[in-house]
């Protein structure tokens, strides 16, 4: 168990909605990172926060966005949502600013239909 | 082309067997990470190199700035092994990207 939480475990719904992804850090860990892995692309960063500012993003598309709360959880929301959306969401925290060690939360597997 | 290539992208051992996952880059990296995912899909971060050599149990990772090449190797192998192995580097131009090989896969039989 890595400390980190992520929910729900799995999701289903449909092309055009719109979800939130909720994951919690580790204990005393301030950042936080959002990747998605999917069959076709493999695992890619979307951004990262650290003690509640934005500090990266990566290839997140426009429709996804992300914040992370003063308790230090963090949600992805992804709206309008599209058949190649379908994918597993990994949420990692790490104590710093750096990835010096991350820790993956047991990810979020959505799939749109 | 990816920036992280890896290989090979699928192994098969038999039990006790030495294994080498390799991973070449081709940009300046700050640091470099192997992950280990299970056939459940949860990742664990094995190790994050900069220069040298780093081992934990069973694990050996090193690292060759110079060549751009990491390799992890699996000592004495066992089907708990068995897994998904992704290397990612950090580039040096964009220290808080991940950049992320498309992982190896390994079957260690009994």
């Amino acid at each position: 168990d890595s400390g980190v939480t992520q929910t729900p475990k799995h999701l289903i719904t449909a092309t055009g909605q719109r979800v939130t992804l909720r994951c919690s850090p580790r204990s005393g860990d301030l950042s936080v990172y959002w990747y998605q892995q999917s069959l076709d692309q493999g695992l890619q960063f979307l951004i990262q926060y650290y003690n509640g500012e934005e500090r990266a993003k990566g290839n997140i598309l426009e429709r996804f966005s992300a914040q992370q709360f003063p308790d230090l959880h963090s949600e992805l929301n992804l709206s309008s949502l599209e058949l190649g959306d379908s994918a597993l969401y990994f949420c990692a925290s790490s104590g710093d600013l750096s990835y010096n060690e991350q820790f993956f939360g047991p990810g979020t597997r959505l799939t749109v239909l | 082309k990816n920036e992280v290539e890896q290989s090979p992208q699928n192994l098969t051992a038999q039990e006790g067997e030495f294994i080498t996952i390799n991973c070449s880059y081709s940009v300046g990296i700050s640091a470099l990470h192997w992950l280990q995912q299970h056939p459940g899909g949860g990742i664990v971060s094995l190790f994050m190199l900069s220069s040298g050599k780093k081992k934990h149990g069973r694990l050996i990772a090193t690292i060759n700035i110079q060549e751009k090449h990491s390799s992890l190797h699996i000592t004495a192998s066992h089907p708990r092994d068995s897994a998904v192995y992704i290397c990612a580097v950090r580039p040096a131009r964009n220290d808080y990207k991940l950049s992320f090989g498309a992982g190896t896969t390994v079957t260690v039989r009994a």
